[in-house]
């Protein structure tokens, strides 16, 4: 049981290149989140998914795409890096929408824009 | 605004002694109130999550308690150990859809 991962742990762009993060859970769950942390700051929501085939935009969606074509991949897609999302990226799942469900988390992906 | 203060933002202890940080927040309508706690380089881990109606909570040697009238919640760490070297993060979750305001974190130090 390998929880939530996430991939690549760590990566190094030029600005205008794509890329896409990777992030899979193991434990069935039906929602997942995109998180960023800036130094000094809370994390962020990027962009969440409630179910399989579903998403949506959270505080800071722009510049960013998301599909869950498969209920254990949530995926992050940069189509053209700015430095300004130079961050470290989170993912999480949770189980069914209770209000009290714990979030778990991946170990994160830092990327870095040139 | 939604929003979630912590302070102090460091804290250095020794090894043994115990120690509180602090949260402070304004969201609202208010859902539930987590703590969590991120070590380097890995993602958060929740300790406790606590409802409008808990007003204090344990996990091992972490008691969380909440007031909710003064919008004031506090981790209490008893007998710290150096893998307590951590930041912990006060999370406050609103009644509507996925919104969890995330505070900026206490650094906390345990020095032998």
């Amino acid at each position: 049981n390998a929880g939530v991962t996430q991939t690549p742990k760590f990566r190094v762009l030029k600005t205008g290149q794509s890329m896409t993060l990777l992030c899979a859970q193991d434990m069935n769950h039906e929602y997942m989140y995109w998180y960023r942390q800036d130094p000094g700051m809370g994390l962020r929501l990027i962009h969440y998914s409630v179910g399989e085939g579903t998403t949506a935009k959270g505080e800071v969606p722009d510049g960013y795409n998301v599909s869950r074509l498969k209920k254990q991949n949530f995926l992050l897609g940069l189509e053209s890096a700015a430095p300004s999302q130079t961050s470290v990226y989170f993912c999480a799942s949770s189980d069914r929408d209770t209000r009290q469900e714990t979030q778990y988390f991946g170990p994160g992906t830092r990327l870095l824009v040139l | 605004k939604n929003q979630v203060e912590q302070s102090p933002q460091s804290l250095i202890i020794l090894e043994g002694k115990n120690c509180t940080l602090q949260c402070n927040y304004t969201v609202s309508p208010f859902s539930n109130l987590r703590w969590y706690k991120q070590d380097t380089g890995r993602g958060p881990v929740s300790l406790t999550i606590m409802t409008f109606s808990e007003n204090t909570k344990s996990n091992g040697r972490y008691t969380a308690t909440l007031d909710a009238d003064t919008k004031q919640s506090s981790l209490h760490i008893t007998a710290s150990q150096l893998s307590d070297s951590a930041s912990y993060i006060c999370v406050v979750r609103d009644n509507y859809g996925q919104n969890f305001v995330f505070g900026p974190g206490t650094r906390l130090s345990v020095l032998p």
